[in-house]
């Protein structure tokens, strides 16, 4: 079992829509969750992150962490086709100075027009 | 600021050479770590240094190899190259100790190996 479990899609919404993207986890030590977005040719690029558990909010889009589930999700609310990447969660543990994250093998996203 | 700059962009090689992939973080950080992006294993960390030293390794073998110079620029190598290294080889620059989500990626390289 991977430590941290995506389901890669592909996913595809029309505009507008309410996007909700998942990742489940193993490692309870976890502390500190992230989304990154990747466009093709790209570099992946933080969207959000949320130390330990609860949510988070910026713009249209929404962050939540359940630790007692090893369940995160990202909502993104209004979708727009400039939307349309892979979205990456990533893991990491707390302390110690390192910055080693734990991807998620991403979930593709089209937004259709 | 300048972002961070992987160089080359591309690059093929072929089975059994070496190769040496660079990357220059963005100014003032001191952390770079490197991740490998498969399509069947996703995004895998590979090493993190800190001021010239390894920091931490990645579950790979050691003909992955890295380093770091005193301005923080970084190289890692793959020597016996396979065909399972065609990838794409990230870098992230870090500045703060602690900081995990404040990593900042680059374009990557992608290497093919034939």
């Amino acid at each position: 079992q991977k430590e941290v479990e995506q389901d890669p899609g592909p996913l595809s919404v029309p505009e507008g829509a309410i996007v909700s993207l998942n990742c489940t986890y193993s490692n309870s030590a976890f502390q500190y969750f992230m989304w990154y977005r990747q466009y093709s040719r790209k570099g992946p690029e933080l969207l959000m992150y949320t130390y330990s558990s609860g949510n988070k909010e910026d713009g249209r889009f929404t962050a939540q962490v359940d630790k007692s589930s090893k369940y995160i999700s990202l909502f993104i609310r209004d979708s727009q086709p400039s939307d349309s990447a892979t979205y990456l969660c990533a893991m990491s543990l707390s302390g110690a100075g390192s910055y080693q994250l734990t991807f998620g093998k991403g979930t593709k996203l089209s937004v259709i027009p | 600021k300048a972002g961070v700059t992987q160089t080359p962009r591309y690059l093929i090689k072929t089975r059994g050479q070496q190769v040496t992939l660079s990357c220059s973080p963005i100014s003032g950080h001191r952390s770079v770590s490197w991740y490998q992006q498969t399509p069947g294993q996703g995004l895998q960390f590979l090493f993190e240094y800190f001021s010239e030293t390894q920091r931490n390794k990645g579950n790979f073998p050691g003909r992955f190899s890295g380093r770091q110079f005193s301005n923080s620029r970084s190289e890692m190598n793959v020597s016996t190259l396979e065909l399972g290294d065609s990838a794409l080889y990230l870098c992230a620059s870090s500045s703060m100790p602690g900081q995990p989500y404040e990593q900042y990626f680059g374009p990557g390289t992608r290497l093919t190996v034939t």
